[in-house]
């Protein structure tokens, strides 16, 4: 199984932040990475896919980059409602595994 | 709108069986992959499997196998994953998840369903 390793596990930002969050694959997966945001109790919601592609009706405060194994997801100017858990998932090869997960809180 | 909607929470003894299920509705049910998302209390998403409803072809997830299983009914929409003899351990929220697939994107899911709350307790 392909695995994915995010950084940090927890971050705490205040409101108008910038926030970036790493995902690292054990092998190369070309651009196949997707990015959700969960929040507690609720199922995920995608974000991004292909890496950098965003999500119909996703903010412009997030984006994505980077192919073969290292990945980032920003959040350019942080909202309330972005408190949140976000977790990478390889889209390349079942199991499509996910990320361990970043909880982003406030600071 | 595509919407997947899931069986109510269940509060189960150890060695008790149970199946849970995703019903699909505003797409085409048979021809996308559906796949069950096992969440730890506290802890993060694990894929436990997919199947294809249209001749339910069906992966597991190795740590999953022989574990549960997961089938399909494309008449009613409607896919399941059940357990034969629960335990303690088993406690968790279950998703359901429509997988899609683009060129140069991969798979990935566009919709979930609420979430099913497994609870096992003696």
């Amino acid at each position: 199984d392909i695995q994915m390793t995010q950084s940090p596990s927890s971050v705490s930002a205040s409101v108008g932040d910038r926030v970036t969050i790493t995902c690292r694959a054990s092998e190369g997966i070309s651009i196949w990475l997707a990015w959700y945001q969960q929040k507690p109790g609720k199922a995920p919601n995608l974000l991004i896919y292909a890496a950098s592609r965003l999500q119909s009706g996703v903010p412009s405060r997030f984006s994505g980059s980077g192919s073969g194994t290292d990945f980032t997801l920003t959040i350019s100017r942080l909202q309330p409602e972005d408190f949140a858990t976000y977790y990478c998932q390889q889209a390349k090869s079942f199991p499509y595994t996910f990320g361990q997960g970043t909880k982003l809180d406030i600071k | 709108e595509v919407q997947l909607v899931q069986s109510g929470a269940e509060m189960k003894k150890p060695g008790e069986s149970l199946k849970i299920s995703c019903k699909g509705s505003g797409y085409d049910f048979s021809n996308y992959w559906i796949g069950w998302v096992r969440q730890l209390p506290g802890k993060g998403l694990e894929w436990m499997g997919i199947i294809y409803p249209d001749d339910s072809d069906t992966s597991y997830s190795p740590s999953f196998q022989g574990q549960v299983t997961i089938s399909a009914d494309k008449s009613i929409n409607t896919a399941y994953l059940q357990w034969s003899s629960l335990k303690a351990s088993d406690t968790a929220m279950f998703l359901c998840a429509r997988l899609e697939y683009q060129t140069n994107s991969g798979w990935f899911v566009g919709s979930w369903g609420q979430g099913t709350l497994v609870t096992v307790s003696p």
